[in-house]
Formats: C-alpha cells, structure tokens, sequence
C-alpha cells in the first residue's frame, strides 16, 4: 500500500512564474490537506478537499493561491506568479475519511513535500 | 481563536534518561491529539495521538497524557536513542474541524 505521493520533490521557479503542485492520497483516502512550513517553522494548516470540492481553505492567502482535487488524478496546489516569500515546504497529508460531523478528528498521513525555491 | 502552545522549543538529554514535551490548547472542544515526529529533510511522521476520551496511551517508550481540564497533554520518552533525535510537533483539531493546529515544535537533542 504506498504512501502518499507528492511530486515535484524540488521545484524552482523565478519570480513570477508559477508552481504546480501535486499530491496522490494514500491507497482509498479520498480526503486531502495542504499544508506549509517555512524554514525552521511548523506547519501550517492551508486548505482541506475532497474529491471536486473544497471542505475549508481558510488557510490560504486570498491571492495567487489556489487547490483542486479532480474527480480523477491527484490533488493540486498552484500557486501564481510566485514571489520569494512562497519559499517553503509544502506537504500534503490524506486521511481515510472526514468525521466532520462527529467532531473527532481522522488520522493524517503525509507525503513526503515539495520543496519550492523561488529565485 | 485556534491555538496550540509547545515547550520547550529545545531539549536536550542524555541517552537513557527520559524527555517531555508539552503542549496547551486554547479550545474545550478539541478532540484529537496526535504527534508528529520530524527529521532533518524529511515529512512529519506520527507517531502517537490520542483522542479526547482517553487520559493516557502509551506504544512501547512513547506515551502520551491528556488533561481535559488543565487542557494539556504531553509527550513522554523513555530510555531516549540518538536516533530519537528530531523536531517533535505536537497538533490538535478544534470542533468539527478536521484540519491539524500544530505546535511551533521542540528540537529533541539526545546525546550520548
């Protein structure tokens, strides 16, 4: 059963350009979170979807950020036109399923991140 | 608002001897703890958690307490390894939500 997937492993990009990220769930997880963590930080929680919706993005900057988790294919963080202050690591965890409604919180797994320069 | 306090943000031992971490939160209505360990270049990996009808849960030298009331739970190593040389965040869920609020992290130092 693999882990979750993420690739790029390492991206850079210049300012101004943008950055793709992707992330395949572990093996019959339909839930994805993103997450960020600058150097020498924790994590910060960013958006949580599932598949062709978005559960809560209150994480994420209200410009050139943005997520999907399509019907089929793995989840993807975009961000445009990037700046230097996108640095990070970027990690996205899947869990089995949401107990929202049960309020007791589901096991997260995480990929190993992307790792973004931006020059 | 949201909030998870850690400490110490570093912490140094002696192999054997034992380490805590410990972690606050904000919300009464926080139900699940976990805790992540992460090494240099690498992803946060569990390593325990707890929910909130449990006071206590221990895997081999890990062990987590939880104490609704004080609304603290901590991290207890036993027999400390250098390879138990990490940053360890300790993370909580507030409400409903299903989203991880983490802790700033504690470099653990185990020295020989």
């Amino acid at each position: 059963n693999a882990g979750v997937m993420q690739n790029p492993r390492h991206l850079v990009r210049r300012r101004g350009q943008e950055a793709r990220l992707r992330c395949s769930p572990m093996k019959g997880h339909s839930h994805v979170y993103w997450y960020r963590q600058l150097p020498e930080e924790g994590l910060k929680f960013m958006v949580y979807l599932q598949k062709e919706n978005i559960i809560d993005e209150s994480g994420m900057p209200k410009e050139r950020f943005s997520a999907e988790f399509p019907k089929e294919g793995p989840s993807i963080l975009r961000i445009q036109q990037v700046v230097r202050g996108d640095s990070a690591a970027y990690f996205c965890a899947s869990s089995p399923l949401s107990t929202r409604k049960q309020g007791r919180g589901e096991t997260q797994y995480f990929g190993p991140g992307t790792r973004l320069l931006v020059l | 608002g949201e909030n998870v306090e850690q400490h110490p943000s570093t912490l140094s031992v002696q192999e054997g001897d034992s380490a805590v971490i410990k972690c606050t939160y904000s919300d009464s209505a926080s139900n699940y703890f976990p805790w992540y360990k992460q090494e240099l270049g690498k992803r946060p990996q569990l390593i325990i958690d707890i929910r909130s009808n449990v006071g206590e849960k221990k895997d081999q030298r890990i062990a987590v307490t939880l104490n609704k009331t004080a609304k603290h739970f901590s991290l207890h190593i036993t027999e400390t390894q250098p390879e138990d040389s990490a940053v360890y965040f300790c993370a909580a869920t507030f409400g409903t939500a299903s989203k991880l609020t983490f802790g700033t992290g504690t470099r653990l130092q185990v020295t020989l």
